[in-house]
């Protein structure tokens, strides 16, 4: 299965700023998901990443607040623009298929 | 679309004690399933997956069965250690749809 290798692995953020997460994958992938995990709950779908053309968002999570980049089939960035303290979850990206889904380590946002 | 329900945690069993986490899907076709396990201050990680009715996915000495005639993905162990004190999520092959997570917490 794919190494996905994610950063930062956590970080405590200013209200107000940005944080531009990182996923990098070791083989071509097509699909590439991202994911929000806020405190004791489980994992919400922000956006499929889709390579050469926008992100498709799931409802409730729009492209100015979270945007993502896909530059090709190994790598994808997804951004937390204008934080606040509702922001602070763990953010996971992941690659799949039918037959199996890998994760990221995930990065531990905090939003002070 | 493909939904599952899952046992509410949180879950406390003394070390050797057997486990059962529930989980019951409801899907169009049939969907691959799939057990994550989340430990303290880690990423979601595979633990075990079945791919059509009948498969029995197993690892690390957990196992789950796929029943078409329950439409359950019920995870087991025999005999738990502290080591498995962790959040497990059950799913379907649908990316979107994860369980609400159970907490297991074994204690010496």
């Amino acid at each position: 299965s794919a190494v996905i290798s994610q950063k930062p692995s956590r970080d405590i953020c200013q209200r107000g700023t940005s944080l531009t997460i990182q996923c990098q994958v070791d083989s071509q992938v097509t699909m590439m998901f991202w994911y929000r995990q806020q405190p004791g709950q489980s994992l919400t779908l922000i956006a499929t990443a889709n390579q050469g053309s926008e992100a498709t968002y799931e409802s409730g999570f729009v492209i100015d607040k979270f945007p993502i980049s896909r530059p090709n089939l190994t790598f994808s960035t997804l951004t937390v623009s204008n934080m606040s303290p509702e922001d602070s979850s763990i953010y996971l990206c992941s690659v799949g298929d039918r037959a199996s889904y890998t994760f990221g380590s995930g990065t531990r946002l905090t939003v002070v | 679309g493909n939904s599952v329900t899952q046992m509410e945690g949180p879950v406390t069993l003394s070390e050797e004690a057997f486990l059962t986490i529930n989980c019951t899907y409801t899907a169009t076709g049939y969907p691959s399933l799939f057990w994550y396990v989340q430990y303290p201050g880690e990423g979601l990680q595979l633990l075990l997956k079945a791919t059509k009715a009948d498969d029995k996915g197993s690892n690390k000495g957990f196992e789950a069965t796929y029943r078409k005639e329950t439409t359950s993905f019920h995870l087991e162990k025999g005999s738990v250690q502290v080591s498995d004190s962790a959040v497990y999520f059950c799913a379907p092959s649908s990316k979107s749809t994860f369980g609400d997570g159970t907490t297991l917490t074994v204690k010496p």
